[in-house]
């Protein structure tokens, strides 16, 4: 059974600054997603990791996976306050497992002036 | 090209009354399915389907039923609601590429 842990759960940063979200995973799953989400609202696809060492980016925000170490991380460039959200990241196979995704506890970010 | 809906988008119930979610998807995508989402816990899937006629367990399962008539809509169904069952609901569609796409989700109170 897949299991995915994220840390931090919550994490407050000033604008300007960089900062790591890290998600672990429990057993092989053959792809990674991270959503974010806005207070109330929707979940919205950020990125779908597909292999090892897959790194994609958009914006201030760059996501990788490293299948062997069982973890994705998504990095915050110069976090400004529009990326105040909470983000999830979640596993997935295809297959018999039919995209099922199991999702971390999400990461509440914050960002200062 | 409405993506996912879902009705209502709130409601509010007493214990032990019965109530369906409907989630409608216009993508004719055969993946379907049902979180629920609760603070700290990120989604957990209650029940899912690969096809019109197919449906499955997901995690949370336990006083649920679904079913899925047709290929455009999943319905989620609460025969008897428990306080413990007061979440946001979120159903989701993905077809043979790799996104899931989320509805706007339905915020249910059990008092």
């Amino acid at each position: 059974e897949l299991k995915v842990e994220q840390n931090p759960l919550f994490l407050s940063m000033q604008e300007g600054k960089n900062y790591t979200i890290y998600c672990n995973y429990s057993t092989t799953s053959d792809r990674l997603y991270w959503y974010r989400q806005d207070p109330g609202k929707s979940l919205e696809s950020l990125f779908v990791l597909l292999s090892n060492g897959a790194v994609k980016q958009e914006g201030r925000l760059m996501a990788s996976l490293d299948t062997k170490a069982r973890l994705s991380t998504l990095h915050i460039t110069a976090a400004v306050h529009d990326l105040s959200a909470t983000y999830f990241c979640a596993g997935g196979s295809g297959g018999t497992s039919y995209g099922k995704l199991t999702f971390g506890q999400g990461t509440i970010l914050t960002v200062h002036p | 090209n409405a993506g996912v809906t879902q009705t209502p988008k709130f409601r509010v119930l007493k214990t032990g009354q019965s109530m369906t979610l409907l989630c409608a998807q216009d993508m004719n995508h055969e993946y379907m399915y049902w979180y629920r989402q609760d603070p700290g816990m990120g989604l957990r899937l209650i029940h899912y389907s690969v096809g019109e006629g197919t449906t499955a367990k997901g995690e949370v399962p336990d006083g649920y039923n679904v079913s899925r008539l047709k290929k455009q809509n999943f319905l989620l169904g609460l025969e008897s609601a428990a306080p413990s069952q007061t979440s946001v609901y979120f159903c989701a569609a993905r077809g043979n590429v790799y996104e899931q796409y989320f509805g706007p989700g339905t915020r249910l109170t059990v008092t």
